[in-house]
C-alpha cells in the first residue's frame, strides 16, 4: 500500500497570504493518478485537482497543483474565506490511498 | 453532471450488517464506476473500494475484504454497499463518489453508527 504523508499537519493563515501543502508518497505514484480535495465541516470533499496540476470544473486559479514521483505540492496563491479547510491527497494509481490531511486555519 | 442521492442514517448493533444506497443520476450510470469513501468522527477520509456500473468488476481495499461487497442496480441506476460483522470502529460517514478514480460527484454521506 501507497502510504502518502500530508505536511504540515495543521497551517495557520490570514486571508491574502499564500499556502503551500506537501503531499510525500511512499513510492513513486504516476503523475496522471494524483488529486488534492478540501473538505469544509459537515461536507462531502470537494475535488480541486487531478492528474497533479489540472484544475477540476470550476476550481478557481488561485489554486495549483505541482510535482511528480513522490513528492506533490499543493499551493493557494491567495487565501480567500472560503478557503480555510480541511486538505487531503489522494493517489489513484495502485490500491489508492489518501493521506491525513492538512488543516488550513485562520491565524 | 452526475448527482449522487444517499440513503439515510443507520444505527447497528455489533456484529450485524448494513447496506448503504447511492442513487446516481444526471449521467450515463454504466459509463462510470463508484467509488466508496468512509469518514470516522473526527478522522480522515478511507477509500473502501471501487465498483464498475458496467462490468460489476469490483477491487476492495485489503483491510476489507471478506466484509464489504459492492454491487450495482444498473435498471435503478444505484449502486450499494454491503458491510459486515460491524465493530465499533466501522462508526462513520460513508460517501459514495463518481466517476471511479478521479472523484468529481460525491453522495451526500450516510452517517453509519455502531453500537451496542
Amino acid at each position: 500500500e501507497i502510504l502518502l504523508t500530508q505536511s504540515p499537519g495543521t497551517l495557520s493563515l490570514s486571508p491574502g497570504d499564500r499556502a503551500s501543502l506537501s503531499c510525500r508518497a511512499s513510492q513513486s505514484v504516476s503523475s496522471n493518478y494524483f488529486a488534492w480535495y478540501q473538505q469544509k465541516p459537515g461536507q462531502a470533499p470537494r475535488l480541486l485537482i487531478y492528474g497533479a496540476s489540472s484544475r477540476a470544473t470550476g476550481i478557481p486559479d488561485r489554486f495549483s497543483g505541482s510535482g511528480s514521483g513522490t513528492d506533490f505540492t499543493l499551493t493557494i496563491s491567495r487565501l480567500e474565506p472560503e478557503d480555510f479547510a480541511v486538505y487531503y491527497c489522494h493517489q489513484y494509481d495502485v490500491s489508492p490511498t489518501f493521506g491525513p490531511g492538512t488543516k488550513v486555519d485562520i491565524k | 453532471q452526475g448527482h449522487l442521492v444517499q440513503s439515510g442514517p443507520e444505527v447497528k448493533k455489533p456484529g450485524a450488517s448494513v447496506k448503504v444506497s447511492c442513487k446516481a443520476s444526471g449521467y450515463t450510470f454504466t459509463n462510470y464506476g463508484i467509488t466508496w469513501v468512509r469518514q470516522a468522527p473526527g478522522q480522515g477520509l478511507e477509500w473502501m473500494g471501487w465498483i464498475s456500473a458496467y462490468s460489476g468488476d469490483t477491487n476492495y481495499a485489503q483491510r476489507l475484504q471478506g466484509r464489504v461487497t459492492m454491487t450495482t442496480d444498473t435498471s435503478a441506476t444505484t449502486a450499494y454497499m454491503e458491510l459486515r460483522s460491524l465493530r465499533s470502529d466501522d462508526t462513520a460517514v460513508y460517501y459514495c463518489a463518481s466517476p471511479s478514480d478521479i472523484l468529481e460527484n460525491w453522495g451526500q454521506g450516510t452517517l453509519v453508527t455502531v453500537s451496542s
